[in-house]
């Protein structure tokens, strides 16, 4: 157990609609880092928030946002979806900084029908 | 842009036998991790190397970070079923832009398959 959660672990929803995703990260990290992947990309670097506030931006479509609460859980939404959206959405924690390493939840496994 | 590029894509042997993964990158990182990852579940960091030049081993693997810290090797000796998964490097950037901007860049992956 990594200590980071994410919810829900499956979604299943129809083209053009809208979910959020929610991390909790480990009890301590103030860094919070989305990844998505599917099988022919990798993991793509998505978004990272630092202590609320946005730090870092990967190739995240205008589709999609995310934010970082105070009690620091994290929430992805995806909007508009697509075919091409379907994928396993990770959320990770660290420390700062993340040179140390980061710490991933188990996923939430996204498919759009 | 960092990339980092993981040698070999796929790497299938029988169970007693060694093997190296490579990663490789031009950018040089403040650090770099590995991660292993199985099927439906999130990757798990394995061991940060930090140090040009650094060997850090667990157990069957040692790991080593480049001198110039742009690449890092893993290797497996007598390779056993459970070390089936997908091998991840991540590099944390060197040049900070901000306190805090540490994106991971991630490798392409090594899937390893070890045969009973």
């Amino acid at each position: 157990d990594s200590g980071v959660t994410q919810t829900p672990k499956h979604l299943i929803t129809a083209t053009g609609q809208r979910v959020t995703l929610r991390c909790s990260p480990r009890s301590g990290d103030l860094s919070v880092y989305w990844y998505q992947q599917s099988l022919d990309q990798g993991l793509q670097f998505l978004i990272q928030y630092y202590n609320g506030e946005e730090r870092a931006k990967g190739n995240i479509l205008e589709r999609f946002s995310a934010q970082q609460f105070p009690d620091l859980h994290s929430e992805l939404n995806l909007s508009s979806l697509e075919l091409g959206d379907s994928a396993l959405y990770f959320c990770a924690s660290s420390v700062v900084p993340s040179a140390v390493g980061a710490f991933f939840g188990q996923g939430t496994r996204l498919t759009v029908v | 842009t960092q990339l980092l590029e993981q040698s070999p894509q796929f790497l299938s042997i029988q169970e007693g036998e060694n093997l190296t993964v490579y990663c490789n990158s031009s950018s040089v990182f403040s650090s770099l991790q590995w991660y292993r990852q199985e099927p439906g579940e999130g990757p798990v960091l394995l061991v940060t190397v930090v140090t040009g030049g650094e060997v850090k081993k667990l157990k069957r693997l040692t790991f080593q970070f480049g001198d110039a810290r742009k690449d890092s090797s893993l290797h497996i000796t007598a390779a056993q079923p459970g070390d089936t998964g997908l091998y991840l490097c991540a590099g944390a950037p060197s040049v900070k832009t901000n306190f805090g901007n540490e994106k991971l860049t991630f490798g392409t992956g090594t899937r390893l398959t070890i045969i009973p």
